[in-house]
C-alpha cells in the first residue's frame, strides 16, 4: 500500500530565506507526483507536477524535484514571502491497476514565513 | 467556468439526514474525482468518473454514500443517514486526462450535528 510522508510537518522561517519541504514515498510505481498549497479554507492550488520520467519542473520561484528510485521528492522555495504562507501538500498517483486513478496525499507541511 | 465549482460551501445537518453536494468541472475535463479531508485522516479518495466508463467506487468508506455524474458533467456526492464522523470537508477535482494535473474546488465543509 502506498504511503506518503512529508516532513516537517510544521515550519516556520523569516521573510527572504530560501527553504526546502521533503515527501517520501513508500512504493516507486507512480505514474506522477504533484505538489500542491492550500490555504485556510480553501482548495487545493496546483502547484507543480512531475511525470515519472522527469527529474524536476520549476515554476518561479519554486523548483520540485523527483528521484522516483529513492522514493523522494523535494519543494524548493526561492526568497520566501510572507504570501507563501500556506499548508504544502505533495501526493503521488500510484500505477496499480487498482490505484491509478487516485491520489494518495502526504499530511502536509504547515508553512509560515515570518514579516 | 474558469475553475471547479463546489456547492454548498457550508453545509450543517443534523444526525440521521441525507444530504447531496455538487461539484460543477472546469468545461472539458473528461475526469472527476471526489475526496475527504478530515482533521487526523488527511485527504482521502472516495471515488472517480472518467468519461462513460464506469466509476471507480473503492474509495467510498461505506454504502450509505453514493455518488453520480450526468451527462459527462456535474457530479452530485449523496451521504444518506449522516453520521457524525462523516463531518469533513468534501473536496472535488477534474482534470483533463491521468497525466494532467487535478484541479480542486473549494470544497464543502459539513458538520453533523
Amino acid at each position: 500500500k502506498q504511503e506518503v510522508t512529508q516532513i516537517p510537518a510544521a515550519l516556520s522561517v523569516p521573510e527572504g530565506e530560501n527553504l526546502v519541504l521533503n515527501c517520501s514515498f513508500t512504493d516507486s510505481a507512480i505514474y506522477n507526483l504533484q505538489w500542491f498549497r492550500q490555504d485556510p479554507g480553501k482548495g487545493l492550488t496546483s502547484l507543480l507536477l512531475i511525470q515519472s520520467s522527469q527529474r524536476e519542473q520549476t515554476s518561479g520561484r519554486l523548483n520540485a524535484s523527483l528521484d522516483k528510485s529513492s522514493g523522494r521528492s523535494t519543494l524548493y522555495i526561492a526568497a520566501s514571502q510572507p504570501g507563501d504562507s500556506a499548508t504544502y501538500l505533495c501526493a503521488v498517483r500510484p500505477t496499480t491497476a487498482q490505484g491509478a486513478q487516485k491520489l494518495v496525499f502526504g499530511q502536509g507541511t504547515r508553512l509560515t514565513i515570518n514579516p | 467556468g474558469a475553475g471547479v465549482s463546489q456547492s454548498p460551501s457550508n453545509k450543517v445537518t443534523e444526525k440521521g439526514k441525507d444530504v447531496e453536494l455538487r461539484c460543477d468541472p472546469i468545461s472539458g475535463h473528461t475526469a472527476l474525482y471526489w475526496y475527504r479531508q478530515s482533521l487526523g485522516q488527511g485527504l482521502e479518495f472516495l471515488i472517480y468518473f472518467q468519461g462513460n466508463s464506469a466509476p471507480d467506487k473503492s474509495g467510498l468508506p461505506s454504502d450509505r454514500f453514493s455518488a453520480e455524474r450526468t451527462g459527462g458533467s456535474v457530479s452530485t456526492l449523496t451521504i444518506q443517514r449522516t453520521q457524525q464522523e462523516d463531518s469533513a470537508v468534501y473536496l472535488c477535482a477534474s482534470s483533463q486526462n491521468s497525466r494532467q494535473p487535478q484541479h480542486f474546488g473549494d470544497g464543502t465543509r459539513l458538520s453533523i450535528l
